[in-house]
């Protein structure tokens, strides 16, 4: 079946560091790659996504391409704000067939520091 | 506006009594979703549907029920059966068609359910 791995937290950085999240999936097919976010207190928000092997997903500053070779889809930012702490999630979908879902990693916390 | 709604965003009940977690779109989606989130376990898909008048259990259906009657509403019922109800409920919905290939996944605000 599919899975979504994700790297243990939580992260902690100060502002303005550079970021890196792992994500790694497993998947049969050519599934569709997401980051969501998650606000302390919220439902989940899209925060980009890639759909082929090679793409570049990008919205805020944040960015992660789609690596079939690897099977990543890990997400980056060069400067990192206070505003950013929130929870990030990794998923997949197998863009397949009537029962087409999303699959989650467990997600991990970034708090960024002043 | 477009976008979700959930409803109430916070929720306490007894244990023993069922209890039903509102979910509306207006954004004229085909497909519905309800998850469960727990802390460190990410979210876990409870029942989904395509279509009106049509769903499916996701990875951990037991002790839930839901309904779609309208196209803009799934409500979802935590039954006493669920053995441990008390967490943070997400609905979802996408435009995606019953033939397949998915679009994203937009997200309400969640409900938060205590059992006392």
């Amino acid at each position: 079946g599919n899975s979504v791995t994700q790297m243990e937290g939580p992260v902690t950085l100060s502002e303005e560091a550079f970021l890196t999240i792992n994500c790694t999936y497993t998947a049969t097919g050519y599934p569709s790659l997401f980051w969501y976010v998650q606000y302390p207190g919220e439902g989940l928000q899209l925060l980009l996504k890639a759909t082929k092997a090679d793409d570049k997903g990008s919205n805020k500053g944040f960015e992660a391409t789609y690596r079939k070779e690897t099977t990543s889809f890990h997400l980056e930012k060069g400067s990192v704000q206070v505003s950013d702490s929130a929870v990030y999630f990794c998923a997949l979908s197998d863009k397949g067939g009537a029962n087409s879902k999303l699959t989650f990693g467990k997600g991990i916390t970034l708090s960024v520091r002043p | 506006d477009g976008g979700i709604t959930q409803s109430p965003k916070y929720l306490f009940r007894k244990e023993g009594q069922n209890v039903t977690l509102s979910c509306e779109q207006n954004l004229n989606h085909d497909a519905m979703y309800w998850y469960r989130q727990d802390p460190g376990q990410g979210l876990r898909l409870i029942y989904y549907s395509q279509i009106v008048n049509d769903f499916q259990k996701g990875d951990i259906a037991e002790g839930y029920s839901v309904s779609r009657e309208k196209k803009e509403s799934f409500p979802l019922t935590v039954t006493s059966a669920q053995k441990n109800p008390t967490a943070f409920y997400l609905c979802a919905s996408s435009a995606q068609a019953l033939a397949g290939g998915t679009d994203t996944q937009y997200f309400g605000p969640g409900t938060r359910l205590t059992v006392l």
